[in-house]
């Protein structure tokens, strides 16, 4: 069965640097778009950003935008959020999340999710 | 921005009760919607899709509706293990956005 597995969460100070790593398995890892989601303690869910099942293209949410970085390697299975300059807002729950779509260009929505990694910024 | 408003934020009904949740879109996402169930401590699940698809092993008892700009979503008949945060999401363009979910309780 599908199995997305976050690590790499911790506490960091702000202005601070953490790499998120997702591994998967149970599907064709190369023949899908991939996200990370985040959520706040408590609070709703904030799609951040995708890459397309080759990775050619990424999409950021502007919270985002040019602080954090997307990758995968389809060699290993795995998906990548590294994030720099980190500030108290990003402090959440990271959750890296399938797309529905086979070699979809385009996101679109999740059909699985990993149990999320907990990023705290705290000084 | 597409913004989604959810409504409403919170309900508690007995079981058995019909339940229902709305979701509104600042503008027409077609049938571009999404819907999750998040259990506390547990990672969200995908329940309905493209509005009103039942996801494959989801019980028939969740169902959605609508197209535009008005959706809902119902629980025909509220068990126990449907307590949970549930959210609507739409797919129509970037950023991809979330209502900001609703919480459903047992009375």
């Amino acid at each position: 069965q599908v199995q997305l597995v976050e690590s790499g969460g911790g506490v960091v100070q702000p202005g601070g640097s953490l790499r998120l790593s997702c591994a998967a398995s149970g599907f064709r890892f190369s023949n899908y778009g991939l996200h990370w989601v985040r959520q706040a303690p408590g609070k709703g869910l904030e799609w951040l950003t995708f890459i397309r099942y080759d990775g050619s293209m990424q999409y950021y949410a502007d919270s985002v935008k040019g602080r954090f970085t997307i990758s995968r390697d389809n060699s290993k299975n795995t998906l990548y959020l590294e994030m720099n300059s980190l500030r108290s807002e990003d402090t959440a729950f990271y959750y890296c999340a399938k797309d529905r779509g086979w070699e979809l260009v385009h996101p679109a929505y999740f059909d699985f999710w990993g149990q999320g990694a907990l990023v705290t910024v705290s000084s | 921005d597409i913004q989604m408003t959810q409504s409403p934020s919170s309900l508690s009904a007995s079981v058995g009760d019909r339940v229902t949740i709305t979701c509104q879109a600042s503008q027409d996402i077609r049938d571009y919607l999404i819907w999750y169930q998040q259990k506390p401590g547990r990672a969200p699940k995908l329940l309905i899709y493209d509005a009103s698809n039942l996801e494959t092993g989801v019980p028939s008892r969740f169902s959605g509706s609508g197209s535009g700009t008005r959706f809902t979503f119902t629980i025909s008949s509220l068990q126990p293990e449907d307590i949970a945060t549930y959210y609507c999401q739409h797919y129509d363009s970037l950023p991809l956005t979330f209502g900001g979910g609703t919480r459903v309780e047992i009375k």
